[in-house]
């Protein structure tokens, strides 16, 4: 089926430990988007990617990093996590030349570390 | 950075009756939209506007951009056993290259 892919939907992570959060899209979308969800705060963007070869830091960008690897795929990684690092992560793509906001989530990677 | 405040955080209420929810910008948005998350999944896009003052339905939801283009609300009538979640605003601007700012949420209860 069409949509966003992220990998994995679990994972507990030590403190210091490294890992890497996997998104793929299969809709041909130019940008990807990389958020986190915390209770009472809504979504906020960590980074994003508007097209293929280009990143840019968003909102909340300290501790992480990212990779446009090809036009389908976006990785977050998480070089030495850090409790204040649990959280929901949501993946989305978006399509060029749509209206605004049509914006695709994957189901999520819920992270905790301990 | 943009805010958005959105209320009310949480709604418990009868099946069949009407639900309001709005969100407010201290700037100026070009886009506004509504997602709605059922537990375990991401958002899904309900209602997306992009003319101050539009006013758009989708089945038993209508939402309104607002007139200054720093606020929007969502209304749902009837409401049903599978509105229940978390419904977020969000605000796109023209300096901002079509990222999204949500608000932090609704948790919308529906009781039998």
């Amino acid at each position: 089926n069409a949509g966003v892919t992220q990998t994995p939907k679990f994972q507990v992570l030590k403190t210091g430990q490294s890992m890497t959060l996997q998104c793929a899209q299969d809709m041909n979308h130019n940008s990807m988007y990389w958020y986190r969800q915390d209770p009472g705060m809504g979504l906020r963007l960590i980074y994003y990617s508007a097209s293929e070869g280009t990143t840019d830091k968003g909102e909340v960008p300290n501790g992480y990093n990212v990779s446009r690897l090809n036009k389908r795929e976006f990785s977050l990684r998480l070089e030495s996590a850090a409790p204040s690092q649990t959280s929901v992560y949501f993946c989305a793509s978006e399509g060029q030349g749509g209206l605004p906001g049509g914006y695709t989530f994957g189901s999520g990677t819920r992270l905790t570390v301990v | 950075g943009q805010q958005l405040n959105q209320s009310p955080q949480s709604m418990f209420i009868q099946e069949g009756e009407d639900v309001s929810m709005n969100c407010t910008s201290s700037s100026i948005f070009n886009t506004w939209l509504w997602y709605k998350q059922d537990p375990g999944e991401g958002p899904v896009l309900l209602i997306a506007l992009y003319k101050a003052g539009e006013l758009t339905s989708n089945g038993r939801l209508t939402a309104q951009f607002g007139i200054t283009r720093k606020d929007s609300f969502l209304n749902i009538s009837a409401s049903i056993p599978s509105d229940v979640g978390i419904y977020f605003c969000a605000g796109q601007w023209s300096g901002s290259a079509r990222q999204l700012t949500f608000g932090s949420g609704t948790q919308l209860t529906v009781l039998p």
